[in-house]
């Protein structure tokens, strides 16, 4: 069965304090990782897709890297704009349709 | 650029009464998904679609049923609503092009059964 943990459940940073969020996964044959950002009531947004073991991407102060077991989402020098809920989920197997089996995210708050 | 559009926002129902769920997209998707959210259990799939006329089982389906009469549509109903069944329903759809496709969620539906 195709599993995902998130730690932390909830990080409190201070504005500029560098962190980062893990995602780790036990998946049979992962055809995909994402990351994707939520707000308070809002539907998750897209941030990033990783392939395959040693692919990072970043967009502004996050970067994502990924492991054969695990993905980090390395934040730097955050901002309180960045508090939201990080998900992480992989789509996985040979199933039709790219279903995405989903973590149950870290809540980030960053203070001022 | 409206993307995913779920209807209505906000729910109130008594335990045993029927509602559908209404999700729209407009950037021509083949796939389709409902999925719930409930707090500390992140999103679990409850029914998903590949095309116009298709549907199939996600993970946690009881209670649910959909159609998908048009491509552009996907609905979610609740036959006999249930306490159980209070939660934040997300649509969401993507393109079977290529692999690890991004899939797209709307801004979700609060259903709260009393």
């Amino acid at each position: 069965e195709d599993q995902v943990t998130q730690s932390p459940e909830a990080l409190r940073l201070q504005e500029g304090e560098s962190s980062s969020l893990n995602c780790s996964y036990t998946v049979s044959g992962l055809r995909g990782l994402f990351w994707y950002r939520q707000d308070p009531g809002k539907g998750p947004e897209f941030l990033f897709t990783l392939y395959s073991a040693g692919e990072e991407k970043e967009k502004e102060r996050l970067k994502a890297t990924l492991t054969k077991k695990e993905s980090f989402l390395h934040i730097t020098a955050p901002k309180p704009e960045d508090s939201a809920t990080y998900l992480c989920a992989v789509q996985a197997g040979m199933e039709y349709g790219n279903k995405l089996v989903f973590g149950a995210g870290t809540i980030l708050r960053v203070k001022s | 650029n409206a993307g995913v559009t779920q209807t209505p926002k906000f729910r109130v129902l008594k335990t045993g009464q029927s509602m559908t769920l209404l999700c729209a997209q407009d950037m021509n998707h083949e796939y389709m998904y409902w999925y719930r959210q409930d707090p500390g259990m992140g999103l679990r799939l409850i029914h998903y679609s590949v095309g116009e006329g298709t549907t199939a089982k996600g993970e946690v389906p009881d209670g649910y049923n959909v159609s998908r009469l048009k491509k552009q549509n996907f609905l979610l109903g609740l036959e006999s609503a249930a306490p159980s069944q209070t939660s934040v329903y997300f649509c969401a759809s993507s393109s079977p092009r290529g692999m690890g496709n991004t899939i797209y969620f709307g801004e979700g539906s609060w259903l709260t059964v009393v």
